[in-house]
């Protein structure tokens, strides 16, 4: 069966600080990836999906970056975090073709102070 | 513009209630609609439904696809506190791999 994991669970970080969030995925094969934020009490807001190594496509503009260094990781960073940085993030994965459902790693919780 | 509606944006009922939760969409060449249900933690995969499968159920939990009005509602008969929840309603763009989410309901079950 297939599992996500995402590490780590809960992060304070002074603004202005790096960061960096990774995520695996085992138990399946070229796995679509995705990173997405989500603030307190709201929706979920796709920031990067990728289909292959090194495939990266970002759907809002802002100080994070991601990277696909193997098939089977994805990792979320940022040079200088903002305050605005804050928020739950959540990895998920789908199968490359076929349905459509994601699924989710456990999340983040990144508190920017 | 694709989109993806979900109504109402909160509910709260006693436990033992029935509860429907809707979403409605619009989006380019369906292919399926997905639900989901969000404790405080990571959203959980609940149903898909496409257009050769419109309906589905799993124990008290069940959901509807309509095709032609371009709604899914999702029903949980006798609610236990349990299914407190946000639930989330989403939907593929039909050009690449995206979700389109809804904003989701907050489902509040009292004793």
């Amino acid at each position: 069966s297939q599992t996500i994991h995402q590490w780590p669970a809960t992060l304070v970080q002074p603004v202005g600080s790096p960061l960096s969030l990774e995520c695996t995925v085992e138990g399946t094969s070229n796995p679509n990836l995705y990173w997405y934020r989500q603030a307190a009490g709201r929706g979920l807001q796709l920031l990067f999906y990728s289909v292959g190594i090194g495939q990266i496509s970002s759907e809002v503009p802002q100080n994070l970056s991601a990277s696909r260094p193997q098939d089977r990781q994805f990792i979320l960073s940022s040079k200088k975090l903002l305050l605005s940085d804050s928020g739950f993030y959540l990895c998920a994965w789908s199968v490359l073709w076929g349905p459509h459902e994601q699924y989710f790693g456990p999340g983040t919780r990144l508190t920017v102070t | 513009e694709d989109k993806v509606v979900q109504s109402p944006l909160s509910l709260v009922v006693h436990e033992g209630d029935t509860v429907t939760l809707n979403c409605s969409y619009e989006v380019t060449n369906f292919r399926s609609l997905l639900w989901y249900k969000q404790e405080k933690k990571a959203p959980t995969f609940l149903f898909m439904l496409t257009s050769s499968g419109i309906e589905k159920k799993s124990g008290r939990l069940s959901s509807i696809l309509d095709k032609k009005e371009l709604f899914s509602i999702l029903n949980i008969t006798a609610t236990q506190t349990g299914d407190s929840a946000v639930y989330l309603c989403a939907v593929p763009m039909d050009s690449n791999y995206q979700l389109i989410w809804g904003a989701g309901t907050k489902l509040i079950i009292k004793p």
